[in-house]
């Protein structure tokens, strides 16, 4: 069975530019949660979405950065315009179960992401 | 309210053991553990829901102390492939239904 999918797996683009990050989830899968890691932060949660419908959303930095879940198999994070302070790995992941924190969380490759 | 995760670093030769500790200022709901390798992603490894459980497979077992907000990861007769950053995910009882607040990390290297 496949893992969790994401693409691009590298992004690297100039300040102001629009970025999209995309994501399919494991098959059957109720949670997809988009994370943001940094040396200086760690690991941080963005957004989850419970399915399709976005959750908890206090994570995301600003009104620069929307996600999207049009089906269960689908997912994207938008960043726009971007900032160099954005450059990070993006990971989504998703997970099975009843609650959100009963399922493990299954991560996909990541996004590495530059903005010069 | 983030899990404070101790040591931060541990080294180890081949076959030595070792204990990674994860402890919140909150009544804990869940607990989660995670193994990254340099330039992966993380790996999910066990989720530990009751106080008192226990769990594990192969040399690598966790405990969870509800009364202590406390979770221990145990890795026994280290290996190689061991080495990585082993994060605590952790779900509070009072906020069932929130997602997974991530400890900084204790970074595990083993060398033969």
């Amino acid at each position: 069975d496949a893992g969790v999918i994401q693409s691009p797996r590298h992004e690297v683009t100039e300040m102001g530019q629009e970025v999209t990050l995309r994501c399919k989830p494991i098959s059957g899968h109720d949670y997809l949660f988009w994370y943001r890691q940094t040396m200086m932060r760690g690991l941080e949660l963005l957004i989850y979405f419970n399915n399709n419908v976005p959750i908890d959303d206090s994570g995301m930095p600003e009104d620069r950065f929307s996600a999207k879940m049009p089906n269960a198999s689908f997912s994207t994070l938008k960043i726009q315009p971007s900032e160099p302070r954005d450059s990070a790995v993006y990971f989504c992941a998703s997970s099975p179960g009843t609650g959100v924190g009963i399922g493990g969380q299954y991560f996909g490759p990541g996004t590495r992401l530059t903005v010069t | 309210q983030q899990p404070v995760q101790s040591p931060q670093a541990v080294i180890l030769r081949e076959g030595e053991d070792a204990v990674i500790n994860c402890s919140s200022s909150k009544a804990l709901y869940s607990v989660h553990w995670y193994r990254q390798k340099h330039g992966e992603a993380p790996v999910f490894l066990m989720i530990l829901l009751k106080g008192g459980e226990q769990k594990g497979h192969d040399k690598i077992s966790a405990s969870f102390n509800e009364k202590k907000q406390q979770s221990s990861l145990y890795l026994t007769a280290s290996q190689l492939s061991y080495s990585g950053t082993y994060f605590c995910g952790t779900t509070a009882r009072n906020q069932a239904g929130t997602a997974l607040i991530f400890g900084k990390g204790t970074t595990l290297s083993v060398s033969s």
